[in-house]
């Protein structure tokens, strides 16, 4: 039990549909993440929010949209996908204490996203 | 420009005994932190072990232990007595400049243990 929990575990859409992913941590953490993980790829990073605001958006297509309405909910809201970012999406949260603090990112168990 | 490079896209080590898998990084901030994360096929990272830039001694957890060299800037994993639960996807990661607390990762080692 990691505290990280996110559904769908698999979602199959077409590139007109429009559909969300769902992250909800139970740590009591203030700081969420966003990933991509594609084949033989590493992790790619696609948004960062700390309290609740965007810190960090790594130049992710539009089609993808985040929205966090609280510390322990994150959404991934997607529209007019293309069959390459069939991926693997993972959310992770941790406790944003400053650069210099120790603070372990804890990952959720992932949405396998195929577009077809 | 931080970066983590795995050179060993797989591995393969018999049950019970030790394997070492390695990681170099690259980074000018002279503060930084090094993770590993475990990938069962379920797909979950799971956190296994933490250096920091500044720590005198080599960081340990049960089986884990970081071979942490900093001149070399080399972090290499080394479980002990593997088990067959030890097969998995392995990431080295670090964690990066700014004010948020971004992680790069590397491109994973594949290991399989064997009976």
């Amino acid at each position: 039990e990691t505290g990280v929990t996110q559904t769908p575990r698999h979602l199959v859409m077409g590139m007109t549909n429009k559909k969300s992913l769902k992250c909800e941590q139970h740590l009591g953490h203030n700081a969420m993440y966003w990933y991509k993980q594609s084949a033989k790829k590493p992790l790619e990073l696609m948004f960062v929010y700390s309290l609740e605001e965007r810190v960090e958006n790594n130049s992710v297509p539009s089609r993808f949209s985040p929205e966090c309405p609280n510390s322990s909910h994150l959404f991934l809201h997607l529209h007019t996908l293309q069959p390459e970012d069939s991926a693997l999406y993972l959310c992770a949260s941790s406790q944003d204490a400053g650069r210099a603090s120790y603070n372990e990112q804890f990952f959720g168990p992932g949405t396998r996203l195929t577009v077809l | 420009a931080q970066k983590i490079t795995q050179t060993q896209p797989g591995m393969f080590v018999q049950e019970k005994e030790a394997v070492t898998l390695d990681c170099t990084y690259d980074t000018s901030d002279p503060s930084y932190g090094l993770f590993w994360y475990k990938q069962p096929s379920s797909g979950e990272m799971i956190f296994l072990i933490y250096q920091g830039s500044y720590d005198q001694q080599n960081a340990t957890e049960g089986r884990y232990s970081l071979n942490f060299q900093k001149a070399r800037k080399s972090a290499n994993l080394v479980i002990s007595a593997s088990q067959l639960g030890d097969s998995a996807m392995y990431f080295c990661a670090m964690r990066g400049k700014g004010g948020s607390e971004k992680l790069v990762f590397g491109k994973g080692t594949k290991l399989t243990v064997n009976p």
